[in-house]
Order: C-alpha cells, then structure tokens, then sequence
C-alpha cells in the first residue's frame, strides 16, 4: 500500500538558498495539496492542483514560492531566498476524484525545513 | 474569511474518563474531517463527516456534525494513554478544495 511520499524528509538550509520539496501523491489521486504547518498549530493551506491545473493559491505563497504539477503526477515545491520564517513542515496531500470513494485527503509524512 | 475554532486548545484526561472536543466553523458546509497528528508526525484521518446529522465512530472515538448550530464533535469515551496526541478538525468549501484547520486540542491522557 503506497500512501503519498514526500522528498526529502528534512532540509537545513542558510538563509538566502533556494529550496525544493517533492510530492508523490497516490497514484489514483487527481488532487494534490501542500500545506505549511509551524510549531503548535494547524496546517495552513498554500496551493492545489486538479491533474496539472493549479487552481487555487494562498495569499501565504509569497512570489518566492512556487509549485508545479508538470504531469499530473508528482508535484514540486520550490522556495527561493529562503528566510528564516519559512522555517516550518510542508505538508502534501492528495485525494480521489470526487464521489470516488474516500473523498478525504490524505497526508505524506512532510518536509520540515529549517533556515538558519 | 472562513474560521474554524476548537476548544480546549489542550486537555488533560484521566484514564477511564469520558471528554469531548468542540469544533466551530464560521460558514455552511456539510463537510467536515477529523485527523489525529502525533508528535513529529503527520495527519492520520480519522472522520469524514459529510451530512447533517452524521456521526460515526472508531473505537473509542465518536465524531458528529450539526451543520445547522455549525458545529462538531468528538467524544471520546473512557480514554487510555495510547490516545495521547494533537486532534485537528477542518472544514472543507463547497469546491472541495482546500482544507481549513482549527489550531488543534493537544490531548494527554495519564494514569
């Protein structure tokens, strides 16, 4: 049972690096989800794609981030000129097509990054 | 802008004993999830809630949604220690896009 991998697991970076995460959703999955969640509180939403079609965007994804779903497949998070604030778990998720099963959304073990 | 709010922020439980976490949300939606996160982990989904009215239940865990009063639920009945974590409930638009997450009840159990 393969459930959604994220890449890599933990990332140390200086302040002023470029970063960037990848997402494996389940394979069946058409909607993926990132996410950023700080110390002590709930996830926050950041970006979806439907396939390859970003559809939504967070005011939070500043024009350092950026996220791409080239196939539809996996999904790539990029952070360039890091700060220090950035520092956080960056959570992917992906769910099944509407009324196709489960309908909830189902997290990888997440990206914590740290920027010194 | 959509809120979600969950109370108590934290909870301490005694073995045995029966407590209930609350979930608001601040616009119409009659979908609603409940995800357990433990420390240095990620999301676990426990509950989907998709109807007035629906409860479900796992265990020792019983999740319900009133979308009229906007508000869920999760009961949990004669708690043990291995259900010591972070519950997080979130709401989700009518695009079935984006989750919104409350802030999350850090719950300890002890003897």
């Amino acid at each position: 049972d393969t459930g959604v991998s994220q890449d890599p697991r933990h990332k140390i970076t200086k302040r002023g690096q470029n970063v960037t995460f990848r997402c494996d959703p389940i394979s069946e999955h058409n909607r993926l989800y990132w996410y950023r969640q700080t110390l002590g509180q709930g996830p926050e939403f950041l970006t979806y794609f439907q396939n390859e079609a970003q559809l939504e965007k967070s005011r939070l994804l500043s024009d350092r981030f950026s996220a791409e779903r080239p196939k539809g497949s996996f999904s790539t998070l990029e952070i360039q000129r890091t700060e220090q604030g950035d520092s956080a778990m960056y959570l992917c998720a992906s769910s099944p097509r509407r009324r196709e099963g489960r309908n909830e959304q189902f997290f990888g073990p997440g990206t914590r990054l740290t920027v010194l | 802008e959509l809120k979600v709010e969950q109370n108590p922020l934290f909870l301490s439980m005694q073995e045995g004993k029966n407590y209930t976490i609350y979930c608001n949300y601040s616009t119409t939606s009659d979908r609603l999830y409940w995800y357990r996160q433990d420390p240095g982990k990620s999301l676990e989904s426990l509950f989907v809630l998709l109807s007035n009215g629906a409860v479900k239940q796992e265990g020792r865990l019983m999740a319900s949604l009133d979308t009229k009063a906007r508000l869920s639920t999760l009961h949990i009945t004669a708690a043990v220690h291995d259900l010591s974590a972070t519950y997080f409930c979130a709401f989700q638009g009518l695009s079935w896009g984006k989750l919104q997450f409350g802030a999350g009840t850090q719950v300890v159990v002890t003897p």
